[in-house]
């Protein structure tokens, strides 16, 4: 399909492995987000990205959580030294449009990656 | 700081019953109010946006300033609208695309 492309759907680690989630956005959409829902929350937001480069990081919760998109279109959320207070769906979300005033496009999510960390 | 208030974290209505999901919002700035939902094991994806002005699948949402609140209305409720509803909160004029602030969703049952 067309849609945003998460992998893997879910993922179990062991406390203090890293972890690696993938994004594929819809072709084209320039601005790409990540959030993180833990259970019975509404989405946090995590990081954004215009292109490749990474406009915002600030809901990143320590240095552990690095995210990168080198080309502008697949994005990788990569989790260090995971912890137990990790676990959550994250979730990955494109837009066409990019940033400014006049430019608040739809955002279309994937089906979003669970991280279980043991 | 931004923030969404969703109070109820469930609500159930009977089939034909009017529904209403209450949002508000705190913001000093400009704000742009949506509602995303989230069917059973679908993904989440945009009902309406007040800038719009639009009524999507029977559903209405005003935003009122002077209230701070974004609620989410359908006069006639049916069972496909079981689903968990997000109010969210866009940050116009930023630097940061289209970032949302979501609240904590509310679960819509709807009874046959």
């Amino acid at each position: 399909g067309a849609g945003v492309s998460q992998s893997p759907r879910y993922k179990v680690a062991k406390r203090g492995q890293d972890v690696a989630l993938r994004c594929d956005p819809i072709s084209g959409h320039v601005s790409l987000f990540w959030y993180q829902q833990a259970l019975g929350q509404g989405p946090e937001f995590l990081t954004y990205f215009q292109n490749e480069a990474q406009l915002d990081k600030s809901g990143l919760p320590s240095d552990r959580f690095f995210a990168e998109r080198p080309e502008g279109s697949v994005s990788t959320l990569k989790i260090q030294r995971t912890q137990q207070e990790d676990s959550a769906v994250y979730l990955c979300a494109s837009s066409l449009a990019g940033s400014g005033r006049a430019l608040h496009g739809e955002l279309f999510f994937g089906e979003g990656s669970r991280l279980t960390v043991l | 700081a931004q923030r969404v208030t969703q109070p109820e974290k469930l609500l159930s209505v009977f089939k034909g019953a009017p529904v209403e999901l209450k949002c508000n919002y705190s913001y000093s700035g400009s704000p742009e109010l949506f509602w995303y939902v989230q069917y059973s094991r679908q993904r989440l994806q945009l009902l309406l946006r007040h800038i719009s002005r639009e009524s999507i699948k029977g559903f209405t949402a005003d935003l009122n300033k002077g209230e701070t609140s974004f609620h989410l209305k359908k006069p006639f409720a049916q069972e496909e609208d079981s689903a968990m509803y997000y109010c969210a909160l866009s940050l116009l004029g930023e630097t940061s695309g289209s970032r949302l602030t979501f609240g904590e969703g509310t679960q819509l049952t709807v009874n046959p």
